[in-house]
């Protein structure tokens, strides 16, 4: 069936420099994409979401960009702090009936260093 | 605060004992869902409601039963409970089953079936 998946496992970067974590979806009638930082001992918390119809959207911080032409997801994080260190996770949406329906990637580790 | 909450957080149970683990939502969302996250798996949806008395199976609802009586709770319910069930849970509810929307997590339920 359709996944979503994530380029790269583990992301180490020092306070203070700009983060890329990368998503690659394979359904093309998603249409509906959210990012979201998990905490240990905790659940997965909203970053930012992007439509379809949209190719950026920018937060505090966070800026998600979306390439529907190479299927392609990623979550910017501006100013990386050691509180930003968590598994980030993609999520999509399929148009049509999906009825809230999400498929999640398997999620990336983003470690901060002071 | 608008929150999701999930009891129990923590369980250790013996397989065949019958358990419970209730979800609330304060928010008035119409959507709920249950998940379970297992390591090298991701996250899995195990069973959804798009309303009151309105529930359907996600790609992994062997073994799980739910409900939804009443608009703000969603419980799993683990008739016979066997060790391959020993994961992480989470609940999670957004505004609308149709529309765009993200969903919000509870703090996860552990659960240990030995």
């Amino acid at each position: 069936g359709e996944s979503v998946g994530l380029h790269l496992p583990t992301l180490s970067v020092q306070e203070g420099d700009n983060s890329i974590i990368n998503c690659a979806y394979s359904n093309s009638a998603s249409d509906y994409f959210i990012w979201y930082k998990q905490e240990s001992g905790k659940g997965p918390q909203f970053i930012i979401d992007i439509r379809s119809n949209m190719d950026k959207r920018q937060g505090q911080r966070v800026t998600v960009l979306l390439n529907k032409t190479v299927k392609h997801l990623s979550l910017q994080i501006a100013a990386t702090q050691p509180g930003d260190s968590a598994v980030y996770f993609c999520a999509e949406k399929a148009g049509g009936t999906s009825y809230g329906k999400l498929t999640f990637g398997q999620g990336t580790i983003l470690t901060v260093h002071p | 605060e608008a929150q999701v909450t999930q009891n129990p957080r923590y369980l250790i149970t013996v397989t065949g004992k019958k358990l419970t683990v209730t979800c609330s939502q304060n928010m008035n969302h119409e959507y709920m869902s249950w998940y379970r996250q297992d390591p090298g798996l991701g996250l899995r949806q195990i069973y959804y409601s798009m309303n009151v008395e309105v529930t359907d199976k996600g790609d992994v609802p062997e073994g799980y039963k739910v409900s939804r009586k009443e608009k703000r709770n969603f419980p799993l319910i683990l008739e016979s409970p066997s060790p391959n069930q020993t994961s992480l849970y989470f609940c999670a509810s957004s505004l609308s089953s149709f529309s765009n929307q993200p969903q919000h997590f509870g703090d996860g339920t552990r659960l240990s079936i030995l």
